[in-house]
């Protein structure tokens, strides 16, 4: 069964940089792709960026300057990395199984990151 | 960029009724929609996809219709456990979601 966890901090420095790690079981890294989606508390989620399944990356424009997906696929792992946080970062942070017919079908729990001094 | 735009923001309706929600994007986005349902404290789930295709396990008072640039999500008939935040999203380009429509019992 298709599962997904996302595993960091729950609280981060401003300007600091935030580290998240998505843990994924029951499929592929090579065959299904996975995004990572943040929700600040009561307003809509955003699609941050994107690891194909090739290896490739894709960005939301607003963010790329700041932000890097990465993967091991040995351990079915993929990383989230972005830095300069400010305290509107602060929100839900979820990975999604992706695929571009089928978006963001499977959702992992979520993993709450404060941005606080 | 694609803008969303969801309407109403908050929609209060009968047990049994019929409920439309509304999503319409900026530009062309040919069928590329989806639906996601959230409720308090959960993460979204994937409702609709492609503007009208149903996802697996989900009931089918569910049903969505829609290309280009306006979009609908119907429930046949509305049960309790409907409660929540809707959210549309185009993956023509990229991903953007709409701000939600809050769905509450009268």
């Amino acid at each position: 069964q298709v599962q997904l966890k996302e595993s960091g901090p729950g609280l981060v420095q401003p300007s600091e940089t935030l580290s998240l790690t998505c843990t994924v079981s029951g499929f592929s890294l090579t065959s299904y792709s996975v995004s990572w989606v943040r929700q600040p508390s009561g307003k809509g989620p955003e699609w941050m960026g994107r690891m194909w399944y090739d290896g490739d990356t894709a960005y939301n424009s607003a963010l790329k300057s700041r932000l890097s997906i990465s993967r091991d696929t040995s351990k079915n792992q993929v990383f989230l990395k972005m830095n300069s946080l400010q305290t509107d970062d602060t929100g839900t942070y979820y990975c999604t199984r992706d695929r571009p017919t089928r978006p963001l079908a499977y959702w992992g729990q979520g993993t709450l990151v404060t941005v606080s001094s | 960029d694609i803008q969303m735009t969801q309407s109403p923001s908050f929609l209060s309706a009968s047990v049994g009724d019929r409920v439309t929600l509304s999503c319409k994007a900026s530009q062309n986005i040919n069928k590329y929609l989806a639906w996601y349902q959230q409720k308090l404290g959960e993460a979204p789930k994937l409702l609709i996809y492609n503007a009208n295709s149903l996802q697996t396990g989900i009931p089918s008072r569910f049903s969505g219709s829609g290309s280009g640039t306006d979009f609908t999500l119907t429930i046949s008939s509305l049960q309790p456990e409907d409660v929540a935040t809707y959210f549309c999203l185009q993956h023509n380009s990229w991903l953007t979601f709409g701000s939600g429509t809050k769905l509450e019992i009268k």
